[in-house]
């Protein structure tokens, strides 16, 4: 089980954002993270829990192993207000609930 | 560049089978993949339903795993989904995507709204 947190987070172009993702067992580093916006598919942002997927700008950052993982967003702009989800291998692929990023 | 595209009845009564087909272009479904179908019912959150290598293995979400069958097509390179004996529940936007063998997906098809009901 995948769980992140907080399900919503309020926040102003250019402020940081720092989303959570908790798995309830060690899943060492397979952990992806999507932005998905309305009516779009996902889009994966981040693979192996910290490493950037093509074209995905640099403001997006991944981290944690184990257990504990975080998406950090350094600043905020019109563009990332969305969903995230988490997602883990394990035995079969299980996705968190999702983080959604809304303009305070 | 791999582009993934959903094909299929959008309306399924309950009780039939519900059949998805994923056209795959730029690529092969011969290459070392993982084919993946993703649901998301309204409003909700990612579920995973299945995915099948290129050399036939497969591999179900469990609570799906009598009802689900994944097969490859390689003469028309593209993937497919059944779901048989579907109910309201099952009314969701099916993503098909391709599976790294890290495990994550980095190519997505854009979706299929598929609702169950009479």
């Amino acid at each position: 089980v995948l769980t992140q947190s907080p399900a919503t987070l309020s926040l102003s172009p250019g402020e940081r954002a720092t989303l959570s993702c908790r798995a309830s067992r060690n899943v060492t580093d397979y952990l992806a993270w999507y932005q998905q916006r309305p009516g779009q598919p996902p889009r994966l942002l981040i693979y192996d829990a910290s490493i950037r997927a093509t074209g995905v700008p640099a403001r997006f950052s991944g981290g944690g192993s184990g257990t504990d993982f975080t998406l950090t967003i350094s600043g905020l702009e019109p563009d990332d207000y969305a969903s995230y989800f988490c997602q883990q291998r394990g035995n079969w692929r299980t996705f968190g609930q999702g983080t959604r990023v809304e303009v305070k | 560049q791999v582009h993934l595209q959903e094909s299929g009845p959008r309306l399924v009564q309950p009780s039939e089978t519900l059949a998805l087909t994923c056209d795959v272009s730029g690529g092969s479904v011969s290459s070392s993949y993982w084919w993946s179908w993703v649901r998301q019912s309204p409003g909700k959150g990612l579920e995973w339903i299945g995915e099948m290598y290129h050399l036939g293995n497969t591999n179900y979400k469990l609570s799906l795993k009598s009802r689900v069958t994944i097969s490859i097509d390689k003469s028309k390179n593209q993937f497919s989904l059944r779901l048989t004996s579907v109910t309201a529940a099952d009314t969701a936007v099916y993503y098909c995507a391709r599976g790294t063998l890290r495990a994550h997906f980095d190519v997505w098809g854009q979706g299929a709204l598929v609702t169950v009901s009479s």
